[in-house]
């Protein structure tokens, strides 16, 4: 069964600081997305990493790719409150698999 | 990218009812996806819809319990039946656009189902 494993799994953080998540994994991934969920909504992909060692930033937002293509990382820079939420990584095989999940709250 | 409109947004009922959500894309796709989840956790697949066949349910999800139609390439439906209070949790359906070695997934807002 492939797993896609994320940490940690709730994170309190204060307006203004920095913080990782990470997603990872025994099986190599043709493309890793990250998605954000807000309360009520559906997730909104946000990104999509495909090759190994891959670094992309969206914003505050730096997504990196592992180089074996397992695992992947996002951190953000100087949360913000909006930046609230469920976030989920989800991997691409033969289908698509969904991470344990990372959910954020960002106190003001 | 897809927009996917899904109802109702959410809904309380009765224990021993049925409840149908709907799921509608914007554009045609072959495969739709029901997922469960519960506040805060990552999505459970419940099945896949595919236009024409019987849908495809993951283990630990049955036809009768979790009927799925699919009468076209834009629409869907996912019926929880004789429920409970342990169905309540969020249900969206959701579509996959491929383009080379991405799969990204699409979501509609999902239904927040509470059963009393």
């Amino acid at each position: 069964t492939q797993l896609l494993e994320q940490s940690p799994q709730f994170l309190s953080i204060q307006e203004g600081e920095n913080l990782t998540v990470y997603c990872n994994s025994s099986s190599v991934f043709s493309s890793l997305q990250w998605y954000r969920q807000e309360p009520g909504e559906g997730p909104v992909l946000l990104v999509t990493v495909v090759t190994g060692g891959e670094v992309k930033k969206l914003k505050r937002l730096t997504f990196q790719f592992g180089d074996a293509r397992k695992d992947s990382s996002l951190h953000i820079t100087a949360a913000q409150t909006g930046d609230t939420g469920l976030y989920l990584c989800g991997g691409a095989t033969n289908k698509l698999i969904f991470g344990t999940g990372t959910l954020l709250a960002v106190q003001p | 990218s897809a927009v996917i409109s899904q109802k109702p947004s959410r809904d309380i009922c009765q224990r021993g009812t049925s409840l149908t959500i709907q799921c509608q894309v914007d554009s045609q796709v072959t495969m739709m996806f029901w997922y469960r989840q519960q506040p805060g956790q990552s999505l459970t697949l419940i099945a896949t819809a595919n236009q024409g066949s019987e849908a495809t349910y993951e283990s630990g999800f049955v036809i009768d319990k979790f009927p799925i139609s699919r009468p076209n390439l834009t629409f869907s439906t996912l019926t929880v039946s004789n429920m409970s209070p342990e169905d309540s949790s969020i249900y969206l359906c959701s579509v996959d656009r491929a383009g080379g070695s991405n799969t990204e997934a699409f979501f509609g807002q999902g239904t927040r189902l509470t059963v009393v």
